[in-house]
């Protein structure tokens, strides 16, 4: 069965400090990871990873897929409080029809 | 371009009665819809992926006479929560996969409904 676990669930933190969220996987057919941040609405796309060892990076969130050990870290540098939110990581199931599974998200608060 | 909307995008509705969520792709042709429920500080569960034509597809758990799904044209997609219990109070989110997408990645999201079942 297709799964995404990720880590910690819940997590606070002050302004300046630097965050790692984990994601790991166990998917038949691994064709690419996603992360995705949500606030009060829909989710928004972060990145999406497909390589191993190749970082995606975007200001001060970063990301990098390990396919042997199956796992991605997000990560957050100088943390504001705007980046509190729920960050999610994906996966697109085995069977193809674009169905997605989810991990259980991470709560990020951000203190000022 | 990419857009999904959801109307209404919260329904505050008295318990046994209906609640109908629509979804629509307004730039783009959709053939999949998926539809998630997410409960306060939770990650999204899938319901139901809905193709147009055809019946959806319910995942292991969701009761399919209770959430009625209709994928009637390639932009919109509607579910509807039949005699609505408080338990049913949650998030409600739409995605929608473009026709023409040959990746499975590739779906937008709706803004969400928040149901409210009083």
């Amino acid at each position: 069965e297709d799964k995404v676990v990720q880590s910690p669930l819940s997590l606070v933190v002050h302004e300046g400090d630097t965050v790692t969220l984990n994601c790991s996987y166990e998917v038949t057919n691994f064709r690419s990871l996603l992360w995705y941040k949500q606030e009060k609405k829909a989710p928004t796309f972060l990145f999406m990873l497909t390589s191993s060892g190749i970082e995606k990076k975007s200001g001060r969130l970063s990301s990098i897929l390990d396919k042997k050990e199956l796992f991605s870290i997000l990560n957050i540098t100088a943390t504001q409080t705007g980046d509190s939110a729920i960050y999610l990581c994906a996966v697109p199931g085995s069977s193809n029809t674009g169905k997605l599974i989810f991990g259980q998200g991470t709560t990020l608060q951000v203190k000022p | 371009g990419a857009v999904v909307s959801q109307h209404p995008s919260w329904v505050i509705c008295k318990s046994g009665t209906s609640v109908k969520i629509e979804c629509r792709s307004l730039d783009f042709q959709a053939t999949t819809m998926f539809w998630y429920r997410q409960f306060p500080k939770q990650s999204l569960m899938l319901m139901a992926t809905s193709n147009e034509g055809s019946k959806a597809t319910y995942e292991q758990g969701v009761e399919k006479d209770k959430f009625l799904i209709n994928h009637a044209s390639l932009t919109l997609s509607t579910l509807t929560v039949t005699s609505a219990h408080p338990e049913d109070s949650s998030f409600y989110i739409c995605s929608a996969r473009p026709g023409t997408s040959g990746r499975a990645y590739e779906q937008y999201f709706g803004p969400g409904t928040r149901l409210t079942v009083t």
